[in-house]
């Protein structure tokens, strides 16, 4: 069964700090990672990572994917208070048989930014 | 482009009853997938359809269905309500129909007594 784990669980910094989030994953026929930040509502999409060791930016958040040692990062550099939130990583195989559509999350990782 | 839509937003229902909730993905895309979010389970995927076509199906007992129209909008139904049905339920939709990323909706807070 595919697996995802993010770690830490929860993270408190304050402002201005910088902050590296894990994600390791077991699945079958990978394709790609995603990043998600989840707020008090639905999950909002921010990096999809299909090749190994390309950096993709957005700002402040970067992250990188290792397929060799079937991990993922999401660094979020000069926090903001506006960056709590939950974010959750998501493993997607090649779509195919009993794979069509089907991400597999991990328990998210809290981030809580103090001002 | 306007995102994801889920009706209703919030729902209240009671064991035993059913339940129809909707989702209206991004104009052109044709794929969805529906997840239950709770928080000792985490997001599960529930079913993906494509072209009118469920392609996908979690681990999820038969008393959870759905199905998609010619438009691509999507419902699903949950039969027999239990107390363990209460959770936010989450559609997303993708371009791609070979794993594309996907963008999630605002989802309904099922709440079940």
């Amino acid at each position: 069964e595919d697996k995802v784990v993010q770690s830490p669980l929860s993270l408190v910094v304050h402002e201005g700090d910088t902050v590296t989030l894990n994600c390791s994953y077991e699945v079958t026929n990978f394709r790609s990672l995603l990043w998600y930040k989840q707020e008090k509502k639905a999950p909002t999409f921010l990096f999809m990572l299909t090749s190994s060791g390309i950096e993709k930016k957005s700002g402040r958040l970067s992250s990188i994917l290792d397929k060799k040692e079937l991990f993922s990062i999401l660094n979020i550099t000069a926090t903001q208070t506006g960056d709590s939130a939950v974010y959750l990583c998501a493993g997607l195989p090649n779509a195919g048989g009993t794979s069509y559509g089907k991400l597999t999350f991990g328990q998210g990782t809290i981030l809580t930014v103090h001002p | 482009k306007a995102g994801v839509t889920q009706t209703p937003r919030y729902l209240i229902k009671t064991r035993g009853q059913q339940v129809t909730l909707s989702c209206s993905p991004i104009s052109g895309h044709r794929s969805v997938s529906w997840y239950q979010q709770t928080p000792g389970q985490g997001l599960q995927f529930l079913f993906e359809y494509f072209s009118e076509t469920q392609r996908n199906k979690g681990n999820f007992p038969g008393r959870f269905s759905g199905r998609q129209f010619s438009n691509s909008r999507s419902e699903m139904n949950v039969s027999t309500l239990e107390l363990g049905d209460s959770a936010l339920y989450l559609c997303a939709s993708s371009l791609l129909d070979l794993a594309g990323e996907q963008y999630f909706g605002p989802g309904t807070r099922l709440t079940v007594t």
